[in-house]
């Protein structure tokens, strides 16, 4: 069965530090994909990232980065330099191959403060 | 503006009553996808459509059900509504070929509130 854990309910940084969100995921699937999506105050869930399981390199966009592990199960997203606009909550989310559905982990209300 | 339109934005019903979700998908998308996202439950998969036909079902109740149209908009309607059934409710459509690797792009939403 498809698990999704974010352990993290909340974070606070001050802005400018840099915060990692951890996400630790559990699948029987060989093929699978990981996605992470922001959903800010506003209510909207926006794509941010999608990682396929046979691709392990690190990705990094702006500010953003994305740390793949196979081995721990583990996909986490580190903001550098955070800023206010990055208050939100992020979800991590699995999809087995030929599965569509996504499975969500509970968020990580994260809190930049000014 | 993730090109996924949902209609209406807010909704305030009462116990018993039906209600019905928009919802249009990204130009070219032929998926579209229902979630629930509840406090207790989290952001659960209700069902999927894809170019007209039912292709996969989640936690979905019996007194939902859902359908996508030959213009490939999709309606949810919710019967019977209960109190728990308060929510905001996502729909989402990915690219063409259904291939399971697209990523799901959201549209804003409705939130529905049962009194």
């Amino acid at each position: 069965a498809q698990k999704v854990t974010q352990a993290q309910t909340e974070i606070s940084v001050v802005e400018k530090e840099d915060v990692t969100l951890d996400c630790v995921y559990e699948t029987r699937d060989t093929t699978y994909y990981l996605f992470w999506y922001k959903q800010p105050p506003s209510g909207e869930l926006v794509f941010l990232i999608r990682r396929n399981s046979f691709d392990e390199q690190n990705e990094i966009s702006g500010r953003y980065s994305w740390n793949f592990q196979k081995s721990t199960s583990s996909f986490n997203f580190t903001i550098t330099a955070s800023q206010v606009v990055d208050s939100a909550v992020y979800f991590c989310a699995l999809r087995d191959f030929g599965n569509e559905k996504l499975t969500f982990g509970t968020g990580t209300r994260l809190t930049i403060i000014p | 503006d993730s090109g996924v339109t949902q209609t209406p934005k807010h909704l305030i019903t009462a116990t018993g009553q039906r209600v019905t979700l928009r919802c249009s998908p990204r130009s070219g998308d032929l998926s579209v996808y229902w979630y629930q996202q509840s406090l207790d439950q989290g952001l659960q998969f209700l069902i999927q459509y894809y170019n007209g036909e039912e292709r996969a079902k989640g936690n979905i109740l019996e007194r939902f059900s859902a359908q996508q149209f030959p213009d490939l908009h999709s309606e949810l309607n919710l019967s019977s509504l209960e109190l728990g059934d308060s929510a905001l409710y996502f729909c989402a459509s990915s690219a063409p070929g259904g291939s399971s690797y697209n990523e799901q792009f959201f549209g804003p939403g409705t939130r529905l509130t049962v009194l």
